[in-house]
């Protein structure tokens, strides 16, 4: 009966790499967000999609691809993975009647 | 653009005592929301409350509150009775009242509970 899950929990990965956190949500909401945690505990909005519309892009790197194939999964595909990519990625869902329900977090580690 | 201050890095209560965590705002917006957020060490975001720029009442959640003081621009979240788990990372963070908006967060407090 899991809310909002994510896909690693873990990840630990070479720069250059290219890797993907999956994001899906089983409260029916229809607006899904992706957070970044830094080393310093701060919290950042990177994107949000509603109904599968992108309609927040914060100045992310284009490197950072956000992918909505229906408004129940909220993917994130990173390409050449950087060392400052390192963080907590956490995805988050709401709708108009309820607030933002936020996944376990993926902890992504760039070698 | 919209601001969270939480000044207090660190907060230490004793067991069943309550604490208040300071938190101060800063927008331009007419309609806004105010969330806390706890944090323990295992990483996930829990809700804890929420607070509208135009309810009347200050918001309450079982042992937590909101003292909302809108002139002051401050939304002080206040725990009563703390308990060991209560010890965690705890976020305040504010939002536009329109739909689907961003949050916004401060640099959070740890707040520790001892025995």
């Amino acid at each position: 009966d899991t809310a909002v899950s994510q896909t690693p929990k873990y990840l630990v990965t070479q720069m250059g790499n290219d890797k993907s956190i999956k994001c899906e949500q089983n409260l029916g909401h229809d607006t899904m967000y992706w957070y970044k945690q830094d080393s310093k505990k701060f919290l950042k909005i990177m994107f949000s999609y509603n109904n599968k519309e992108l309609i927040i892009n914060e100045t992310v790197p284009n490197r950072f691809s956000p992918k909505s194939p229906d408004k129940a999964h909220l993917n994130l595909h990173i390409n050449s993975l950087e060392l400052g990519d390192s963080a907590v990625y956490f995805c988050a869902s709401s709708s108009r009647t309820s607030f933002k329900f936020f996944g376990p977090g993926t902890r992504l580690t760039v070698l | 653009a919209q601001k969270i201050t939480q000044t207090q890095p660190g907060m230490f209560v004793q067991e069943k005592e309550a604490v208040t965590l300071d938190c101060t705002y800063d927008t331009s917006d007419p309609s806004y929301g105010l969330f806390w957020y706890k944090q323990p060490s295992s990483g996930e975001m829990i809700f804890l409350i929420y607070q509208g720029s135009y309810d009347q009442q200050n918001a309450t959640e079982g042992r937590y509150s909101l003292n909302f003081q809108k002139a002051r621009k401050s939304a002080n979240l206040v725990i009563s009775a703390s308990q060991l788990g209560d010890s965690a990372m705890y976020f305040c963070a504010i939002s536009r009242r329109e739909y689907g908006n961003k949050l916004v967060f401060g640099a959070g407090t740890i707040l520790r509970v001892k025995s």
